[in-house]
């Protein structure tokens, strides 16, 4: 099992639109649509903002959007504001009922 | 309102063992669901230890799986989390979560604790 890739950081100014990329393999992301995202502010325990790979618990804005596409995930926010500033992280099924997170991205609001 | 705090010694020797509770209220652990730890290192990224289904079945991270248990108590409605031979590597903020299945998949960790950081240092 090893931990899945991001970027370490992207940043983008207000109202722009950003993607973050987590890479993985045949074995986890590759094999499965079971990737989420967390959304972690500082001090603060993670947040459960994509599931299914595409899909949003309730209460989570529509600018948060999710898609793969063979070993990797993406995580879109549109409309960046001053408070998506935060880590984010992907996760994924890694088979034999294992999860993975990837080492996660640094999100900056210029 | 589903919500779990955990609790434990803030400070663990090398070579000893770490042991945290998740006290969970507002879902009774015996209901269902899969309840998880998962850790953090100062500054680094999230790292899953292990899940557990309240009838005790537990999946654990192979890098971890040969010191780690992870057991539930439902009278208390509480799990708890034991991670053995400790070093300054397992020095991190440990959080408890319920996990979210999708199918017969437990991976989502909808409701988390608040987290609660752990040093081992002699």
């Amino acid at each position: 099992q090893s931990a899945l890739t991001q970027p370490a950081s992207v940043s983008g100014s207000p109202g722009q639109s950003i993607t973050i990329s987590c890479t993985g393999t045949s074995s986890d992301v590759g094999s499965y649509n079971l990737v989420s995202w967390y959304q972690q502010h500082p001090g603060k325990a993670p947040k459960l903002m994509i599931y299914e790979c595409s899909k949003r618990p309730s209460g989570v804005s529509n600018r948060f959007s999710g898609s793969k596409s063979g070993n990797t995930a993406s995580l879109t926010i549109s409309g960046l504001q001053a408070e998506d500033e935060a880590d984010y992280y992907c996760c994924s099924y890694a088979g034999s009922n294992t999860v993975a997170f990837g080492g996660g991205t640094k999100v900056t609001v210029l | 309102q589903v919500q779990l705090q955990e609790s434990g010694p803030g400070l663990v020797k090398p070579s000893e063992t770490l042991s945290l509770t998740c006290a969970v209220s507002g879902y009774s652990i015996s209901s269902g669901y899969y309840w998880g730890w998962i850790r953090q290192p100062p500054g680094k990224g999230l790292e899953w230890i292990g899940n557990i289904y309240h009838s005790g079945t537990t999946y654990y991270n192979p890098s971890l799986k040969s010191r780690v248990t992870i057991s539930v108590d439902t009278s208390t409605n509480h799990f708890s989390l034991n991670l053995n031979s400790v070093t300054a590597a397992d020095t991190a903020v440990y959080y408890c979560a319920r996990v979210w299945s999708s199918g017969s998949y437990a991976v989502y960790f909808e409701y988390w604790g608040q987290g609660t950081l752990v040093t081992v240092s002699s």
